[in-house]
C-alpha cells in the first residue's frame, strides 16, 4: 500500500543554516512525488514536483529510489521559509500526504 | 486562470445537525475533485474524490458523504454531525495530465461541532 512518512513534526533552524526535511515513501512502481507548503494564513500550495527537477525558492528535492526517499533541502534557510511542509505521492487519481513538518527558521 | 472557492469559511454546528459544504472550481473543465480533512499532526486525510459528474469514491468509512451534481461543483454532506466531525476541510482539484498531476487547494472550511 502507498504510504508517505515525514518523521519530524517540527524542525527548528537558525537563519542561514542548511535545512533538510525528510520524506520517505512506500510504493511499488515509479512514484510521482511532490512537496507542498502552507504559509501562515495561506492556502496549501505546490512547492515543487520531482519530475520537473526544479529549484523553487532555493529548495530542491531529489528522488532516491534505493532509499525510497524524497527529502527537501535548502542550503541557507530564510525566515520566510517558516511554514508547514507536506510531502505527497500521487497514484492513479489519488494523493497520499505525509503528516507534515513544521519548519521554524529563527533569526 | 483557474480558481477554487469554498464556503462557508467557518461553521459552528450542534451535534446531530446536518452539514453541507460547497466547493466550486472556475477556469477548467472536467477536473478531478477532492475533499480532505486536515488535522494537526496528522496531515491530510483523503475523504472523497471524483473523476466526473456523479462519480464519487469514498476513501474512509464515516459519517460523511459527497456529491458532484455539476462538473465543477463538489459538495460534502452529513445527515447528522458527530463531535468527531470537527476539523478543517479542504477541497482540491487537479487535471490528470501526465507530468502535471499536482493539486490546487481551496481556502478551507473550519467546522466546529458543539
Amino acid at each position: 500500500a502507498q504510504r508517505v512518512t515525514q518523521p519530524e513534526k517540527l524542525l527548528s533552524v537558525f537563519k542561514g543554516a542548511p535545512v533538510e526535511l525528510k520524506c520517505n515513501y512506500s510504493y511499488s512502481g515509479s512514484p510521482e512525488l511532490f512537496w507542498y507548503v502552507q504559509y501562515s494564513r495561506q492556502r496549501l500550495q505546490l512547492l515543487l514536483r520531482h519530475i520537473s527537477r526544479e529549484s523553487i525558492k532555493g529548495f530542491t528535492a531529489d528522488l532516491n529510489k534505493g532509499e525510497t526517499s524524497f527529502h527537501l533541502k535548502k542550503p541557507f534557510a530564510q525566515e520566510e521559509d517558516s511554514a508547514m511542509y507536506y510531502c505527497a505521492l500521487y497514484n492513479f487519481n489519488k494523493f497520499y500526504f505525509g503528516s507534515g513538518t513544521k519548519l521554524n527558521v529563527k533569526p | 486562470s483557474q480558481t477554487i472557492h469554498q464556503w462557508p469559511a467557518t461553521l459552528v454546528q450542534p451535534v446531530g445537525s446536518p452539514l453541507s459544504l460547497e466547493c466550486t472550481v472556475e477556469g477548467t473543465s472536467n477536473p478531478n475533485l477532492y475533499w480532505y480533512r486536515q488535522a494537526a499532526g496528522r496531515g491530510l486525510q483523503l475523504l472523497f474524490y471524483s473523476v466526473g459528474i456523479g462519480q464519487i469514491s469514498s476513501e474512509v468509512p464515516q459519517n460523511l458523504s459527497a456529491s458532484r451534481p455539476q462538473d465543477r461543483q463538489f459538495i460534502l454532506s452529513s445527515k447528522k454531525l458527530l463531535l468527531s466531525d470537527s476539523g478543517f476541510y479542504l477541497c482540491a482539484w487537479s487535471v490528470p495530465t501526465p507530468g502535471f498531476y499536482e493539486q490546487y487547494f481551496g481556502p478551507g472550511t473550519r467546522l466546529t461541532v458543539t
